[in-house]
């Protein structure tokens, strides 16, 4: 059974105090890796696509990564509009294959 | 182009009721899934439907069902309502040819 597993669950940060949120995944074979941004009271924002290992993408002050195994969404020096949950979610390789999602990171970011 | 839409945004049932509601997808998504979104469970999926045929299933019970039209527009039902059924109901779309799905506000569901 695919599964995904985030970590930290809650991560406080101070502004322009740059970190990582960690989506480690169990995949039989990986279609590919989604990360969302979701807001209180609002449903997932999209954010990036990762299709295989050593693939990066990125967007203002986020960066994400993939390996075999992990994928880190490296956020740089953030502001408290980045204050969200970010969510992790794998689609397996196959027909029809379903997303399996991460029970997310909850970032707060301190002025 | 507008998002996905879902109606109502808001609903309160009782136990024992039933439920329907209701996804606009994005205009040329074809597919539709849906989750159920709960603080302990996180974001757990329900079923996908493209071209009006379900083409996967979550491990929900039989009292969660739903259905696409042909203009793609696709409506989830619960029937029997139980006070765990409370959630965050999101609806995503995606076009037929790329993986990234396209999510909904949501319904919240309150069963009393």
């Amino acid at each position: 059974e695919d599964q995904v597993t985030q970590s930290p669950e809650a991560l406080r940060l101070q502004e322009g105090e740059s970190s990582s949120l960690n989506c480690s995944y169990t995949v039989s074979g990986l279609r590919g890796l989604f990360w969302y941004r979701q807001d209180p009271g609002k449903g997932p924002e999209f954010l990036f696509t990762l299709y295989s290992a050593g693939e990066e993408k990125e967007k203002e002050r986020l960066k994400a990564t993939l390996t075999k195994k992990e994928s880190f969404l490296h956020i740089t020096a953030p502001k408290p509009e980045d204050s969200a949950t970010y969510l992790c979610a794998v689609q397996p390789t196959g027909a029809n294959s379903k997303l399996t999602f991460g029970k997310g990171i909850t970032l707060s970011v301190r002025p | 182009k507008a998002g996905v839409t879902q109606t109502p945004r808001y609903l309160i049932k009782t136990r024992g009721q039933q439920v329907t509601l209701s996804c606009s997808p994005i205009s040329g998504h074809r597919s539709v899934s849906w989750y159920q979104q709960t603080p302990g469970q996180g974001l757990q999926f329900l079923f996908e439907y493209f071209s009006e045929t379900q083409r996967n299933k979550g491990n929900f019970p039989g009292r969660f069902s739903g259905r696409q039209f042909s203009n793609s527009r696709s409506e989830m039902n619960v029937s029997t309502l139980e006070l765990g059924d409370s959630a965050l109901y999101l609806c995503a779309s995606s076009p037929w040819d790329r993986n990234e799905q396209f999510f909904g506000p949501g319904t919240r569901l309150t069963v009393l």
